[in-house]
């Protein structure tokens, strides 16, 4: 089983729709948790953290359910610009420190 | 503020030859990690430095090892390069904490033929 694990997509939606991606991870010591954004041919850049409590940027909102190892993350009101790969990451510190990436979901919307 | 930054961009080496990948850290950020991302993947973690101590590793083999020096800036090197060894080289730097994101580099493509 991998560490980090994401729904494999691709998604395409509609400019306005709203579109959620989930994430499953492994290690119950797992300490914090991200969605980063890849454009293609370009570095991953942060999105936002995700908390325990939920926490919303926007027209993006996380969610972290430590019971389950599970993350989500809703977007509304989708735009073109959203296009783009969404990263579900990691860390962890046993036996040493990890960062683990899922391998990303891919996102098109459409006008 | 100096984001973090790669060289080379891109690097064609022939299989068995040995590389070397740099990558200058984030002003104020003492922690890099490295990554190997292949088309279609999300990006492996290969190992951190912390303060020029390693202090995590993936799953990769002896072969791809690493420095990190005084400045903070860091190396990746691979040695007796294989095809697989094929992909784009990311470098990442925080601030230390580890819940602290990562502010990445633009990479570096590499070629083994």
């Amino acid at each position: 089983r991998k560490e980090v694990e994401q729904d494999p997509g691709p998604f395409n939606v509609p400019e306005g729709a709203t579109v959620a991606f989930n994430c499953t991870y492994s290690n119950s010591a797992s300490q914090s948790f991200f969605w980063y954004r890849q454009d293609c041919r370009k570095e991953p850049k942060l999105l936002m953290s995700v908390y325990s409590s939920g926490n919303e940027d926007g027209r993006f909102t996380a969610q972290l359910n430590r019971a389950s190892q599970y993350i989500s993350l809703l977007i509304r009101d989708s735009k073109l610009s959203d296009s783009a790969t969404y990263l579900c990451v990691v860390t962890f510190n046993t036996g040493g420190f990890k960062t683990i990436f899922g391998a990303g979901t891919r996102l098109f919307v459409k006008a | 503020e100096t984001g973090v930054t790669q060289s080379p961009t891109h690097l064609i080496k022939t299989r068995g030859q040995q590389v070397t990948l740099r990558c200058s850290s984030q002003s104020g950020h003492n922690t890099v990690s490295w990554y190997q991302q292949a088309l279609g993947q999300g990006p492996q973690f290969i190992f951190q430095y912390y303060r020029e101590e390693e202090n995590g590793r993936g799953n990769f083999p002896p072969r791809f090892s690493g420095l990190q020096f005084p400045n903070y800036s860091s190396e990746l090197n691979v040695n007796a390069l294989e095809l697989d060894d094929s992909a784009l080289y990311l470098c990442a730097s925080s601030p230390g904490s580890y819940n602290s994101p990562l502010h990445f580099g633009n990479g570096t493509r590499l070629t083994v033929t």
